[in-house]
């Protein structure tokens, strides 16, 4: 019943290591985000899909990329993690890009030791 | 580049007060504006989404305003419960892009 589901919802793992953050929505949104929320609680855009493509990337390193295998999922593949990537990342989807019905997953939050 | 910005960033209230949330942006093309709020631990719950064209939305205790010449938002609680705790973010959503969120404000309501 879950609108987007997020998994894992707590992952804590080395630094150097590459890990995979999934994101499924079964509300028929066209449009999917990942938002990564720091330590000070601020929420900032990473990625955005619209149907399977990549509409908005903003400065993140590299190491960060977006998979979109169909319009319902898009996942989060880090590699090579870093101590300050420590946060809790939420996927979020919405009707279209004006931000109708947005909806958030409940967060992943990673731990990087 | 849009800024968002929420006061206070903490509120106290005791039960039953009626309550008043700020949001300031610096860009006022903006498609639309959304209130979320958000629990420890948990996701974003959307609250009220404002279109440009519009003046204020409601919804139950809720009521939201928009004057988007100025680059303000307010969210309105009447009669604050102690399950009404929680931060609440405000985030504007340029045409076409994504949403710009403010920092939130965390509400505390003492029973």
């Amino acid at each position: 019943d879950t609108a987007v589901s997020q998994t894992p919802k707590y992952l804590v793992t080395q630094m150097g290591n590459d890990k995979s953050i999934k994101c499924e929505q079964n509300l028929g949104h066209d449009t999917m985000y990942w938002y990564k929320q720091d330590s000070k609680k601020f929420l900032k855009i990473m990625f955005s899909y619209n149907n399977k493509e990549l509409i908005i990337n903003e400065t993140v390193p590299n190491r960060f990329s977006p998979k979109s295998p169909d319009k319902a999922h898009l996942n989060l593949h880090i590699n090579s993690l870093e101590l300050g990537d420590s946060a809790v990342y939420f996927c979020a989807s919405s009707q279209s890009r004006g931000g109708y019905g947005y909806t958030f997953g409940s967060g992943t939050r990673l731990t990087v030791v | 580049k849009q800024e968002v910005t929420q006061i206070p960033a903490a509120l106290s209230v005791p039960e039953g007060e009626n309550l008043v949330l700020n949001c300031s942006f610096t860009d006022s093309a903006i498609y639309n504006l959304q209130w979320f709020r958000q629990d420890p631990g948990k996701g974003l719950t959307s609250l009220l989404l404002i279109q440009s064209s519009q003046r204020e939305q409601t919804s139950g205790r809720l009521n939201a305003s928009l004057d988007k010449s100025s680059g303000r938002s307010t969210l309105y609680i009447a009669a604050s419960q102690p399950g009404d705790s929680a931060t609440y973010l405000c985030a504007v959503n340029p045409p076409g892009n994504q949403f710009y969120f403010g920092t939130g404000t965390s509400l505390t309501v003492i029973p």
